[in-house]
């Protein structure tokens, strides 16, 4: 079976620009959640998608945004990028909420570079 | 609030000996508890979790971690490291009374030598 694939692999723009990342669940999954892993921290959650609707939100600024389609894949936007947004974006995908005993199961990622 | 703290940023072992990789959380509620593994350019890999069942708990690849509620520990040990075992290792709390994002530590590296 197919994991979770997210596109582009590698991405780089320039300050003010804006970039839509992808994410594609595993099949059967209802869940996408997105996270921004910067060079030597942990992942840092942004967003979750369940059944097309946003069900949580990290701390992030207005300028990020998601959504997430009927065949339940995702996008993420960013707006007026800004160097501080270069990281390594990570989607996660699970059959429900991922509460309790459900696991998350990550994708590659998506590196940006913002120059 | 919901945070993790891996005590370690570093780890250095010899191939053979064991590993401990230290963990320490707070949750204001019965969390979930998980152990990630991140190769170089590779995305992360779910090495075990604890939700609440047998406090022992073993996952792949010969890990394994131990949930201590008194001490708010969730160490991951292996008895015998392996040079293919370096990689970074992340600790991560969910607080289910809190919502469903993942709380993740700052990791662990963990490097093997001959």
């Amino acid at each position: 079976d197919a994991g979770v694939t997210q596109s582009p692999t590698h991405l780089i723009k320039t300050r003010g620009q804006h970039v839509t990342l992808r994410c594609s669940p595993i099949s059967g999954h209802k869940s996408v959640s997105w996270y921004q892993q910067v060079l030597g921290q942990g992942p840092q959650f942004i967003f979750q998608y369940y059944e097309k609707e946003e069900r949580g939100r990290g701390n992030f600024p207005d300028r990020f945004s998601a959504r997430q389609f009927p065949n339940y894949s995702s996008e993420l936007n960013v707006n007026a990028l800004l160097l501080g947004d270069s990281a390594l974006y990570l989607c996660a995908s699970s059959p429900g909420l991922a509460l309790y005993q459900e696991t998350q199961y990550f994708g590659p990622g998506t590196r940006l570079l913002v120059l | 609030a919901q945070s993790v703290t891996q005590l370690d940023s570093h780890v250095s072992v010899s191939e053979g000996t064991p590993v401990l990789l230290r963990c320490n959380y707070s949750s204001s509620y019965s969390p979930s508890l998980f152990w990630y593994v991140q190769h170089p350019n590779k995305g992360l890999q779910l090495l075990l979790k604890y939700t609440s069942a047998a406090t022992l708990v073993k996952g792949i690849n010969g890990f394994e971690a131990e949930f201590k509620k008194s001490e708010t520990s969730f160490h991951l040990t292996k008895p015998s490291a392996h040079m293919s075992d370096a990689a970074e290792y992340f600790c991560v709390v969910r607080d289910n009374q809190a919502g469903t994002a993942l709380i993740f530590g700052k990791g662990t590296t963990l490097s093997v030598s001959s």
